[in-house]
């Protein structure tokens, strides 16, 4: 199984800042199969990233993805108030499916 | 408008069972790969079971294996996930989830509580 180890747990940001979210793979993600998610409290997870670095439809260039093997990451280029939420790496490359344990990202 | 819709969800004891539907609409139902994802009160994302397009294929997290079977009715465009001898640790909001690679769709959730 691979174990994907996000951190930090809590980033402390205000709007306009940029957010760099890490998410560390125990094994080799191979073809960068791996995914992020968004969550905003009381709503489903939204796909933001698949295969590391493409973005998901409707999602704004404001958000990327990069990163392969072990590391990678996710970048809000400009923080918008809607975008303090939890974010969450998935690797879909292996089962099963696992997910990293989120990264918060609230208003400083 | 692509749409998942999760049912089935409540209070149960111990020690019992729970079916939970996901019916699905606006896309190609049949030839999509469907998951279930949880996730308990203030916990992160687990994810729990698939099933392939045509229902042939299954596969589980460890800690539901033998427990629970996901299934899918492809003329009702409809999955399942049967839930059996249910334990506190199951508490959760499922979700069910379209795979387009990723997992592009997902539902509103159902909550599940499991008493003791």
């Amino acid at each position: 199984e691979i174990v994907l180890t996000q951190s930090p747990g809590t980033l402390s940001l205000s709007p306009g800042e940029r957010a760099t979210l890490s998410c560390r793979a125990s094994q080799t993600v191979t073809s960068r199969y791996l995914a992020w998610y968004q969550q905003r409290p009381g709503q489903s997870p939204r796909l933001l990233i698949y295969g590391a670095s493409s973005r998901a439809t409707g999602i704004p260039d404001r958000f990327s993805g990069s990163g392969s093997g072990t590391d990678f990451t996710l970048t809000i280029s400009r923080l918008e108030p809607e975008d303090f939420a939890v974010y969450y790496c998935q690797q879909y490359s292996s089962t099963p499916r696992t997910f990293g344990q989120g990264t918060k990202v609230e208003i400083k | 408008q692509v749409l998942l819709v999760e049912s089935g969800g409540g209070v149960v004891q111990s020690g019992t069972s729970l079916r939970l539907s996901c019916a699905a609409s606006g896309f190609p139902f049949r030839t999509y790969p469907m998951h279930w994802v949880r996730q308990a009160p203030g916990k992160g994302l687990a994810w729990v079971s698939a099933i392939s397009p045509d229902g042939s294929n299954e596969y589980y997290a460890d800690s539901v294996k033998g427990r629970f079977t996901i299934s899918r009715d492809n003329s009702k465009n409809t999955v399942y996930l049967q839930m059996n001898s249910l334990s506190a640790e199951d508490t959760a909001v499922y979700y069910c989830a379209r795979q387009s690679g990723a997992l592009d769709i997902w539902g509103q959730g159902t909550m599940v509580t499991v008493s003791s």
